[in-house]
């Protein structure tokens, strides 16, 4: 089946500071989701992507499509203490009705 | 209000009991999941479901079972639980041609 490996696993980082993670697939996917998850919440969709080479913003969030259509990039410009939390991402392939999930990236803010 | 809704929010239960938890949505999505979240392994497919009556498995199926019997509605049995079942457990739905998933804020089940 589809394997996602996401990375980092987590990251300790200062609030100001700007934060890059990456999914990468063993195969192509034709959708990719970025997805946010407070503690005690469900996933919360960040930003879609659907085309190779697409780049996205939501407000300090950016993410890309890979251009080989197996990887996609979430940064996040001047990290602020709401954004802590585990980062997920997801992706599909056509024809398939089901989400591939990522294993997520834990975001620290230290003081 | 919520779109997509879960009840109950926390359960604790004994081996081999009956759990059944409920997922409701007013998105109107024809599309239903439920995935099942462990630290470090993200979420697995339990279930899914297109339409009413309309079920298929997921990757982990196994110990599960699942009922559609209305557009707004998908719940999801543990037969006889057991405590390797204790998880997070999300539902979500999708419209159809669409391909974003919106989450339900999870269950939190407990297996004693």
């Amino acid at each position: 089946g589809q394997q996602l490996n996401q990375s980092p696993q987590s990251m300790f980082i200062q609030e100001g500071e700007d934060v890059s993670m990456n999914c990468t697939s063993s195969s192509i996917f034709n959708t990719w989701l970025w997805y946010k998850q407070d503690p005690g919440e469900g996933p919360v969709l960040l930003i879609a992507l659907y085309k190779a080479g697409e780049l996205t913003s939501n407000g300090r969030l950016t993410a890309q499509f890979g251009i080989t259509r197996k990887d996609s990039f979430l940064n996040i410009s001047a990290s602020i203490p709401s954004d802590v939390g585990i980062y997920f991402c997801a992706g599909s392939s056509f024809g398939n009705e089901k989400l591939t999930f990522g294993t997520g990236t834990r975001l620290t803010i230290i003081p | 209000d919520a779109d997509v809704t879960q009840t109950p929010r926390n359960r604790i239960t004994k081996t081999g009991k009956r759990i059944m938890l409920e997922c409701s949505q007013t998105k109107g999505h024809d599309r239903m999941y439920w995935y099942r979240q462990d630290p470090g392994l993200g979420l697995r497919l339990i279930y899914y479901s297109f339409d009413v009556k309309d079920i298929n498995k997921g990757e982990i199926s196994d110990g599960y079972s699942v009922s559609r019997q209305a557009q707004a509605k998908f719940s999801l049995s543990l037969e006889s639980a057991i405590p390797n079942q204790t998880a997070l457990y999300f539902c979500a739905t999708r419209l159809a041609g669409d391909n974003e998933q919106f989450f339900g804020p999870g269950t939190r089940l407990t297996v004693l």
